[in-house]
C-alpha cells in the first residue's frame, strides 16, 4: 500500500462521540486526501492537504474536520459521529494535485467506521 | 453535474477468457481518465492513466481505451486469472487547476473469475 497506514482499521462508536482517524504516509507526498466509500456511491472526497497546514474541503466535507501538522500525519475528526458516517474511509497519498496527469492517488488500506 | 457510469455492475466469467469494462463519462473539461483496481477489504490500486491525447494504454494483461469524442472507456481484460477477482472503478478528472476536488469516481465493475 505504497507506505501508507491507517489507524484503526475499525472501529465501533456511538453517535454523538468523537472520533479521529490518522493516516501516515513514509513517501513525504505533497498532497494527502480523506475519502469515504459507500455503497452504490463511488469514493467521495472529504477533505484534502496541499502542505502542513494546508488544507481544503471536498465534495462531501460536513461534519468532518482535518489537521496536518506534520508532511507524514493527515488526521480526519468526525466532531460528533452520527449513523450517517457510517462508512470505510480511505487516505490517499500523490506527489502532484490528484487531479492533475502527474497526480496518481495511493491508497491506504481503509479504515471500517461503525456508528451505532 | 459530472458523472460517471460503468457497466456492467457486475459481472462473472471463467477463468482464461477474456472481459470489457465500459465507461461512460460527462465529464467537462476532460483532463484524464484513471482505472483502479480494488480488492475486497482493501484500497484502489492503480491500472492506467490516460490524457486526452492517448486512446490507448497497457498494463500486463490490462489495455485501457479512450474515445474522449464519444467520452467513452472501455478496460479489456485478457487471459483472466482468478487474482482479477475485484472491483474495477473508472475515474475521471476535469481539467481544473488549483483543486484535487475534481475527480469524478464511479461505482465499480464487480469481476469475479471462477474455475
Amino acid at each position: 500500500d505504497a507506505g501508507i497506514t491507517q489507524s484503526p482499521r475499525h472501529k465501533v462508536t456511538e453517535t454523538g462521540t468523537p472520533v479521529t482517524l490518522r493516516c501516515h504516509q513514509t513517501e513525504n507526498h505533497r498532497y494527502m486526501y480523506w475519502y469515504r466509500q459507500d455503497p452504490g456511491h463511488g469514493l467521495r472526497l472529504i477533505h484534502y492537504s496541499y502542505g502542513v497546514k494546508d488544507t481544503d474541503k471536498g465534495e462531501v466535507s460536513d461534519g468532518y474536520s482535518v489537521s496536518r501538522s506534520k508532511t507524514e500525519d493527515f488526521l480526519l475528526t468526525l466532531e460528533s459521529a452520527t449513523s450517517s458516517q457510517t462508512s470505510v474511509y480511505f487516505c490517499a497519498i500523490s506527489e502532484s494535485m490528484g487531479a492533475s496527469p502527474g497526480g496518481a492517488q495511493y491508497f491506504g488500506p481503509g479504515t471500517r467506521l461503525l456508528v451505532l | 453535474k459530472n458523472q460517471v457510469e460503468q457497466s456492467p455492475q457486475s459481472l462473472i466469467i471463467l477463468e482464461g477468457k477474456n472481459c470489457t469494462l465500459q465507461c461512460n463519462y460527462t465529464v467537462s473539461p476532460f483532463s484524464n481518465l484513471r482505472w483502479y483496481k480494488q480488492d475486497t477489504g482493501r484500497g484502489p490500486v492503480s491500472l492506467t492513466i490516460m490524457t486526452f491525447s492517448e486512446n490507448t494504454k497497457s498494463n500486463g494483461r490490462y489495455t485501457a481505451t479512450l474515445d474522449a469524442d464519444t467520452k467513452q472507456s472501455s478496460l479489456h481484460i485478457t487471459a483472466s486469472q482468478l487474482s482479477d477477482s475485484a472491483s474495477y472503478i473508472c475515474v475521471v478528472s476535469a481539467d481544473k487547476a488549483g483543486t484535487a476536488s475534481k475527480l469524478t469516481f464511479g461505482t465499480g465493475t464487480r469481476l469475479q473469475v471462477t474455475l
